[in-house]
């Protein structure tokens, strides 16, 4: 069974240092890996997907990369700020399911940025 | 574009009573999903939708949990009767399929979810 883990389950950072999440998966079978932002009382919005053949995504200020082979991702953040306080997760799609939602999360990472 | 809508946004209730959540998607967007989404966890995927049909229940706790999608817009999940460990968030998405690896296709759009306390 896929299981995806991150740690540290919450960091804090100050305003301007860079952030850097991870993100680990037991499966390496996985038709791809997304990383969502989640704020409080709020849905999910999703960030960046990468698809297993791919190494890395990039978008503004993140970047996320993946190592299908060691079962692992990371999301980095450059040059934090206070508006990038949240909690972020990541979900792989297992190639077990057809279904572009059946994802199996992370519990996520609560990230504060402080000014 | 407007976004998911879901209502209510809180509900508290005691156990064994009943509660209703309603998902109005995107327009346009054929397949919507409920998720739930305990504190501290990541969502699970309760149920899918394609349209007005079923696609995936497998982990709907099918002996308390139902959900419907008449006509394939809107989209109700309700529990009956609650019970202690219901409490948590149920999250509706919509998606509107597309080519993998184009940017944006295939991509998940979340309603902020309703809260669901169950004493």
């Amino acid at each position: 069974k896929q299981e995806v883990t991150q740690i540290p389950a919450a960091l804090s950072v100050p305003e301007g240092e860079n952030l850097v999440l991870n993100c680990s998966f037991t499966d390496s079978a996985i038709y791809n890996l997304q990383w969502f932002r989640q704020d409080p009382g709020k849905g999910l919005t999703s960030l960046l997907l990468i698809q297993s053949s791919q190494r890395e995504q990039t978008s503004g200020r993140l970047n996320a990369s993946l190592d299908k082979s060691s079962g692992r991702s990371t999301l980095y953040i450059a040059a934090s700020q206070p508006g990038d306080s949240a909690t972020y997760l990541c979900a792989v799609r297992p190639k077990t399911t057809d279904s572009w939602g059946k994802l199996q999360f992370g519990a996520g990472t609560q990230v504060v940025v402080t000014p | 574009e407007a976004g998911v809508a879901q209502s209510p946004r809180y509900k508290i209730i005691e156990k064994r009573q009943s509660v209703a959540f309603w998902c109005n998607p995107i327009s346009g967007h054929a397949t919507l999903y409920w998720y739930q989404q305990i504190l501290g966890q990541g969502p699970k995927l309760l149920i899918q939708f394609q349209n007005n049909g079923v696609v995936d229940d497998s982990q709907l706790p099918k002996d308390r949990f139902s959900a419907e999608r008449l006509k394939g817009v809107d989209s109700t999940l309700k529990i009956q009767p609650a019970k202690l460990e219901d409490s948590a968030v149920y999250l509706c998405a919509s998606r509107i399929p597309g080519l993998a690896g184009v940017f944006g296709a295939n991509v998940l759009t979340f309603g902020a979810g309703s809260r669901l306390t169950v004493l």
